[in-house]
């Protein structure tokens, strides 16, 4: 069976500093990919980041990166400068064929 | 271009009572895929529709059903309701290509049901 886990339920961090999100999931299949999705309160679920599982390369966008660990089935999201507006649930999910299998989320707090 | 649209926003039935919610696709995306998110959970898998099929079911009952339409916007029917559909229903639509489909996901409908 396909499972994602986020092993912290809450996390925190100082404005402009640096916080990583853990996630490992499991899959039998080779072709998959892995996404980070950011819930705020407006409930809208929005993209934040996106990486193929062929890629050896981490994916990158803006202040937001991943560190993808094929082997180890892990991949963290890496929030750089931290922003107030990047206070929201964090999801991992991951995608082999139709569906998104979403861990239980990571809930980030800003303090200013 | 137009985003993933979702009415109602909010709704409240009671137990036994029918519901439909409704989806509209991004613009050119022709796959919708419907999800459950309980509160405090991640979303949960009810179905997929491609081209006006099912294309894929999760671990829901019968009574959850759907239709995709020839312009691609999606219902999600509820019959019978329980107090545990309570929940966000959300829909994302996404074009076909594999496994590689990033979905985009809607605002999401409240349903309480009492």
């Amino acid at each position: 069976a396909q499972t994602v886990t986020q092993s912290q339920p809450e996390m925190s961090v100082q404005e402009a500093e640096t916080v990583t999100l853990s996630c490992t999931y499991d899959t039998s299949e080779s072709d998959y990919y892995l996404f980070w999705y950011k819930q705020p309160p407006s409930r809208q679920m929005i993209l934040v980041i996106r990486q193929e599982a062929y890629k050896q390369q981490n994916a990158t966008e803006n202040r937001f990166s991943v560190n993808f660990q094929k082997a180890a089935k892990s991949f963290s999201l890496k929030i750089s400068d931290s922003q107030l507006g990047d206070a929201a649930m964090y999801f991992c999910a991951y995608t082999g064929a139709q569906k998104l299998v979403f861990g239980q989320g990571t809930r980030l707090t800003i303090n200013p | 271009e137009t985003g993933v649209t979702q009415s109602p926003t909010h709704l409240i039935k009671t137990r036994g009572q029918q519901v439909t919610l409704r989806c509209s696709s991004q613009s050119g995306h022709n796959t919708v895929s419907w999800y459950q998110q309980a509160l405090g959970q991640g979303p949960q898998f009810i179905f997929q529709y491609y081209r006006e099929e099912e294309n894929g079911r999760g671990n829901f009952p019968p009574r959850f059903s759907g239709l995709q339409f020839p312009n691609y916007s999606s219902e999600l029917n509820v019959n019978a309701l329980e107090l545990d559909d309570s929940a966000l229903y959300l829909c994302a639509s996404s074009l076909p290509g594999g496994p590689a489909e990033t979905q985009y996901f809607g605002p999401g409908t409240r349903l309480l049901v009492l």
